[in-house]
C-alpha cells in the first residue's frame, strides 16, 4: 500500500514533444504528490508538486494532471528540450511519517534535438 | 526553494576505512532529515530518517552499526559509513524540509559519491 507504480521506464521524444509520465499510488492517506528531476551525479530537484484537492497544476512548462479517484497523477513537459534529458521521479507522502517521500521508479527521458 | 548542502560529491577509499559524509541546510532549521541509496538507473532507498537530539530510525535491512548517523544540530547531520567494504559503494543523499514553515516541501543535497576499492 505504500507503493508509487510509475511508467514508462524510459522515454524518448522528439524536440517539441511532450512526454507524459505516469504515477498511480494505493494508499488514500498520501495527500502531497511532488515530482523530482535528477541529472546523472547529482541529487533530485524539486520540479513541481500537487495536494489531491486540485485537478491540475502548471508551472512554466511542467504540467501535473491528478486524477483523485483513479488515484494516478502525471507529469506532462510541453515543447520539451533537449536539456530536460534527465530522470523523473514521482513521490508521494502524508502527514504523520515527517513527510517520509515514497519514490516511483523513475523514467529516464531522453529528448532528440 | 530551501539549500540542503552535501559534502563531499565524491570519496574514494580503501577497504576497510570509515567515510563521513555531512548534510546542512542552509538556509532553515531542520528537526529531521532522511538519508538515501541509489544505485545506478534505480530509484531513491530510505535507508534511515535522521531526528535532531535523538537517535536515527532505520530501514528494514540496513545496519545501524554499519551506518551511523548523527544529528547533533539543527542544521547538520552526518552519515558514517563503517569500515566500507566494495558493496557500500553506491551513491548517498540526503533531504530535508523546512517544518518551520509547515511545508511539505523535501530538498535534496547534490549527493556523495562513494567508491571503496
Amino acid at each position: 500500500q505504500q507503493q508509487v507504480k510509475q511508467s514508462p521506464q524510459s522515454l524518448i521524444v522528439q524536440k517539441g514533444g511532450i512526454p507524459i509520465i505516469n504515477c498511480a499510488y494505493e494508499n488514500t492517506a498520501f495527500d502531497y504528490f511532488p515530482w523530482y528531476q535528477q541529472f546523472p551525479g547529482k541529487g533530485p530537484a524539486l520540479l513541481i508538486a500537487i495536494r489531491p484537492d486540485v485537478s491540475e497544476k502548471k508551472e512554466g512548462r511542467f504540467t501535473i494532471s491528478f486524477n483523485k479517484s483513479a488515484k494516478q497523477f502525471s507529469l506532462h513537459i510541453m515543447d520539451s528540450q533537449p536539456g530536460d534529458s534527465a530522470t523523473y521521479f514521482c513521490a508521494a507522502s502524508m502527514k504523520g511519517s515527517a513527510r517520509q517521500l515514497t519514490f516511483g521508479s523513475g523514467t529516464q527521458l531522453t529528448v532528440l534535438p | 526553494g530551501a539549500v540542503v548542502s552535501q559534502h563531499p560529491s565524491r570519496v574514494i577509499c580503501k577497504s576497510g576505512t570509515s567515510v563521513k559524509i555531512e548534510c546542512r541546510s542552509l538556509d532553515f532549521q531542520a528537526t529531521t532529515m532522511f538519508w538515501y541509496r541509489q544505485f545506478p538507473k534505480q530509484s531513491l532507498m530510505l535507508m534511515a530518517t535522521s531526528n535532531e537530539g535523538s537517535k536515527a530510525t532505520y530501514e528494514q535491512g540496513v545496519e545501524k552499526d554499519k551506518f551511523l548517523i548523527n544529528h547533533a544540530s539543527l542544521t547538520l547531520s552526518t552519515l558514517t559509513v563503517t569500515s566500507a567494504h566494495p558493496e557500500d559503494s553506491s551513491f548517498y543523499i540526503c533531504s530535508a524540509g523546512d517544518r518551520g514553515q509547515g511545508s511539505e516541501k523535501l530538498f535534496f543535497g547534490s549527493g556523495t559519491q562513494l567508491s571503496v576499492l
